[in-house]
C-alpha cells in the first residue's frame, strides 16, 4: 500500500512569491493534516481537511490556506512569502473518523526555503 | 507553559542500555502518539494509544491516563534508534488535530 506522497519535496521560492504544496494520502483515507516544524517552533499544526472541508484550522495568518479535493488529495498555500515561513512542511493522512482518533501517517515533508 | 512536555530534551546512551523517555500533558485527551523523526525529516508514527500499554519489537509505550504521562522505552538500544522521538497529544475527542512535544534527540553510540 503507497504512503503519503508530498510533492515537491525541496524548494526555495523568494519573498513576496506564493508557493503551493500537494499531499496525497493513503488510499482510503479522508483526513489529511498540516504541519509545519521550524528550529524555534516545533512542529505546529496548520489545518486540517475532511471529505473536502476544512475541520480544524490552527493559529497562522491567512496567507496559509488549504484544500483537499474529491479524490482526498490537498493542497497548501503559502501567499507572499516571508523569510519566516522558511521550514518543514508536513502532511498526515488518516482514516479520520468522526467518532474516533484514527493514527496519521506521514508524509516526508516539502522542505521550503524562502530566500 | 506548552500542553505537552518531554523529558530529556537531549539524550546520549551506550549501544545495549535500557532507554526511557518520559511525556507528559496537561490537557484531556482521546490519544497519545509517539513519533520517530530521521534526519530526513520524515515521520514516522510508532504508537497509537489511549489507555495501558502497546509494544512493537523493542520498543515499549506506556500510558497513564489519571497522571497524564506516557514514557517511551526501548530496549537494547542500537544505533539505527539515533533519532528525535517527538510525543504527540490528539485533545480533543473525534479532532484529528495533533499538538505536540518538542522532541527528545537520541543519540546511540556504537
Amino acid at each position: 500500500k503507497a504512503g503519503v506522497t508530498q510533492t515537491p519535496r525541496y524548494l526555495i521560492k523568494t519573498r513576496g512569491q506564493q508557493v503551493t504544496l500537494s499531499c496525497s494520502p493513503i488510499s482510503g483515507h479522508r483526513s489529511v493534516s498540516w504541519y509545519q516544524q521550524t528550529p524555534g517552533q516545533g512542529l505546529q499544526f496548520l489545518f486540517e481537511y475532511f471529505s473536502e472541508t476544512q475541520r480544524n484550522k490552527g493559529n497562522f495568518p491567512g496567507r496559509f490556506s488549504g484544500r483537499q479535493f474529491s479524490n482526498s488529495r490537498s493542497e497548501m498555500n503559502v501567499s507572499t512569502l516571508e523569510l519566516g515561513d522558511s521550514a518543514l512542511y508536513l502532511c498526515a493522512s488518516s482514516l479520520g473518523g468522526l467518532l474516533r482518533t484514527t493514527e496519521a501517517f506521514f508524509g516526508q515533508g516539502t522542505r521550503l526555503t524562502v530566500v | 507553559k506548552n500542553e505537552v512536555e518531554q523529558s530529556p530534551q537531549n539524550l546520549t546512551a551506550q549501544e545495549g542500555e535500557f532507554i526511557t523517555i518520559n511525556c507528559s500533558y496537561s490537557v484531556g485527551i482521546s490519544a497519545l502518539h509517539w513519533l520517530q523523526q530521521h534526519p530526513g525529516g520524515g515521520i514516522v508514527s510508532l504508537f497509537m494509544l489511549s489507555s495501558g500499554k502497546k509494544k512493537h519489537g523493542r520498543l515499549i509505550a506506556t500510558i497513564n491516563i489519571q497522571e497524564k504521562h506516557s514514557s517511551l522505552h526501548i530496549t537494547a538500544s542500537h544505533p539505527r534508534d539515533s533519532a528525535v522521538y517527538i510525543c504527540a497529544v490528539t485533545p480533543n475527542f473525534g479532532n484529528e488535530k495533533l499538538t505536540f512535544g518538542t522532541g527528545t534527540r537520541l543519540t546511540i553510540i556504537p
